[in-house]
């Protein structure tokens, strides 16, 4: 398996854009997660989903961004509209389980101006 | 709620040991982590124990918990320039899910 694949590696958009950041899970995985990672704040879970449910998305910063996991092998992550202040690395993870070990991806670095 | 928090900075000078320490409060928590990320990359598993041992120990990384203080710890011995990283402790087991510290980043200088 390639491990957690995401894309874009990188992205820059203008401001009030709508952006959308893609993952593929580890095939078989049945947990996947979505993390923000900046200096000020470190990494921050943003949602994660179970068998293709969202389960827990208290850490989803406000109505712009929301998550969708369609199939057991996708998921995305929009951002619409987009501001400066979402700049930052966006992870996606993939555990076989809730509460062992993830597996990240390479993360998307996001550059909003 | 569940909360783990790491210092933010560590630097060291290459040949000492490194030692990195975090706080956790999710007494229930059946294992605990440490990822490892390098620049530009992913988080990756450096290692893990289970709650039940007090220490584990892998080559140069010796792993301590004390779970009456919550406290896990993770020493590096002859600390090498590309062991200059951010590393994470993490704990999960009876949550749902995992929980990450803001990461320590960790610079070994010659």
């Amino acid at each position: 398996d390639a491990g957690v694949i995401q894309s874009p590696r990188h992205e820059v958009t203008e401001m009030g854009q709508e952006v959308t950041l893609r993952c593929k899970p580890i095939s078989g995985h049945n947990s996947l997660f979505w993390y923000r990672q900046t200096m000020m704040r470190g990494l921050e879970l943003l949602i994660y989903f179970n068998n293709n449910v969202p389960i827990d998305d208290s850490g989803m910063p406000e109505d712009r961004f929301s998550a969708k996991m369609p199939n057991a092998s996708f998921s995305t992550l929009k951002i619409q509209p987009s501001e400066p202040r979402d700049s930052a690395v966006y992870f996606c993870a993939s555990s076989l389980l809730k509460d062992t070990e993830a597996f990240f991806g390479q993360g998307t670095r996001l550059t909003v101006v | 709620g569940e909360d783990v928090e790491q210092s933010l900075f560590l630097s060291v000078r290459e040949g000492d040991s490194s030692v990195i320490n975090c706080t956790y409060t999710d007494s229930s928590s059946t294992y605990l982590y440490w990822y490892k990320q390098e620049p530009g990359a992913g988080l990756q598993l450096l290692t893990y124990i289970f709650s039940n041992m007090d220490m584990k120990q892998d080559q140069r990384l010796t792993v301590l918990l004390n779970k009456k203080d919550k406290h896990l710890s993770l020493r590096i011995a002859d600390t090498q320039t590309g062991d200059s990283a951010i590393y994470f402790c993490a704990e999960g087991g009876n949550t749902d899910k995992l929980i990450f510290g803001t990461g320590t980043r960790l610079q070994v200088f010659p």
